[in-house]
């Protein structure tokens, strides 16, 4: 029932761009983003809950393909700031009220 | 607003012991969940609360009971701790469960199970 992410980690260097994945197995309402820096909390990024919906804020996008349960992170020119673990959550359709997590993909940026 | 509030943030238990983890939030949400994380595992749901006198198990309940004791909090007890009970603890609440809302995450209780 967890979502499997990939790429399990990513070391980049700054500037270079991202794409991290995110998959279901079953029907999916929403996908949550979130980051977490080391020894805090995870961070809200977004909320996709439209099939095909694309989101995002500065250089850090991302969509739901509702059909393939899949959903994509881009950080694209990507910062120093953003490394870190980042991790997607999914709620099922039947609206169960439950946000289960992925493992986590680690992302390092080099300078 | 000081959002979700965890206590304690560090606590150390001897097997058999049992303690429990308590959570309120300040921003009139009604669902409110329990996750650990372990190195490796992602962030797994314990228990959750979809309103005010519900509670429902998550994917890893066993060996943790909840109380939704109002709106506001949401306690987590480990009746007998074991070692693999060893875990950082957050604690999150969102508006309400048709989701599409932020979940916010506390800062998190580091619980060591010896």
């Amino acid at each position: 029932q967890q979502p499997v992410q990939s790429p399990q980690a990513v070391i980049l260097r700054e500037g270079e761009d991202a794409v991290i994945n995110c998959s279901s197995s079953k029907a999916l309402y929403s996908v949550h983003w979130y980051r977490q820096k080391h020894g805090e909390a995870p961070v809200f990024l977004m909320i996709l809950l439209k099939g095909g919906e694309q989101k995002g804020h500065d250089k850090i996008s991302a969509s739901f393909n509702e059909k393939k349960q899949q959903s994509s992170l881009y950080l694209t020119a990507s910062q120093l700031s953003y490394s870190g673990t980042y991790f997607c959550g999914t709620e099922r359709k039947n609206r169960d009220d439950k946000i289960i997590f992925g493992k986590g993909t680690r992302l390092h940026i080099l300078p | 607003n000081a959002g979700v509030t965890q206590t304690p943030k560090f606590q150390v238990l001897k097997t058999g012991q049992s303690m429990t983890l308590q959570c309120a939030q300040d921003m009139n949400h009604n669902s409110m969940y329990w996750y650990r994380q372990d190195p490796g595992m992602g962030l797994r749901l314990i228990y959750y609360s979809a309103s005010e006198g519900t509670t429902d198990k998550g994917e890893v309940p066993n060996g943790y009971n909840v109380s939704r004791l109002n709106k506001r909090e949401f306690s987590l007890r480990l009746e007998s701790a074991a070692p693999s009970q060893t875990s950082v603890y957050f604690c999150a609440s969102s508006l309400n469960r048709f989701s599409g809302n932020t979940i916010y995450f506390g800062e998190g209780s580091w619980l060591t199970v010896v």
